[in-house]
């Protein structure tokens, strides 16, 4: 089974809505980082958490980690056509040496 | 946040012929690189880590002879594709991180197409 799940794989969102992306492993994270990319590029790096029940803030976009260290979300606020890409979660689970395993990603459209 | 390059960001070879791409890190000493491949619509599959002035680890099922990896200084990883075919075409990312625990930072790409 799959080590990391994301979800949804796809979404569709009207300008200024809120959207939550999820992010589950069924071990123990050490760490979790969000990335985003467009199609054919490299990823951007977002946000970086490491301890349980972390939270952080980057402009409009939320990142958590929950205190068990094994799911995340990503929560955009009020979505803005720029925010379309792809979103990966990539996690360094315990024991792996801090090789990161990535999740399939979620395709972000956000209709004008 | 640091900077990775890649170069080239594609290109095009003939069936049997070599091809090396070159992962750099502009703004920080990485003791870390990986080499990640991406099929399209398709996540990120790790090949190999390097570590600086260490022979490179790669991944179950991935040819350490075709796919040879040289990480010669702490800013500097190379991947050369050896004998390329062309179901080796496909978009390859680099990262690369100052230490274990710190954030890993992804190269742009290079897609190659081997005809």
């Amino acid at each position: 089974s799959q080590e990391l799940e994301q979800s949804p794989q796809s979404l569709i969102v009207q300008e200024g809505k809120n959207l939550t992306i999820n992010c589950t492993s069924s071990k123990t994270l050490y760490g979790l980082y969000w990335y985003k990319q467009k199609y054919g590029e490299g990823l951007i790096f977002l946000m970086m958490l490491q301890k349980g029940g972390e939270e952080k803030s980057h402009e409009k976009i939320t990142a958590k980690l929950d205190e068990k260290k094994q799911q995340s979300s990503l929560h955009i606020t009020a979505s803005q056509p720029s925010h379309a890409g792809i979103y990966l979660c990539g996690a360094d689970i315990v024991g792996s040496q801090g090789n990161l395993i990535f999740g399939k990603g979620t395709k972000l459209s956000v209709k004008p | 946040g640091a900077v990775v390059s890649q170069h080239p960001s594609w290109v095009i070879c003939k069936s049997g012929t070599s091809v090396k791409i070159e992962c750099r890190s502009l703004d920080f000493q990485a003791t870390t690189m990986f080499w990640y491949r991406q099929f399209p619509k398709q996540s990120l599959m790790l090949m190999a880590t390097s570590n600086e002035g260490s022979k490179a680890t790669y991944e179950q099922g991935v040819e350490k002879d075709k796919f040879l990896i040289n990480h010669a200084s702490l800013t500097l990883s190379t991947l050369t594709v050896t004998s390329a075919h062309p179901e080796d075409s496909s978009f390859y990312i680099c990262s690369a991180r100052w230490r274990v625990a710190h954030e890993q930072y992804f190269g742009p790409g290079t897609r190659l197409t081997v005809t």
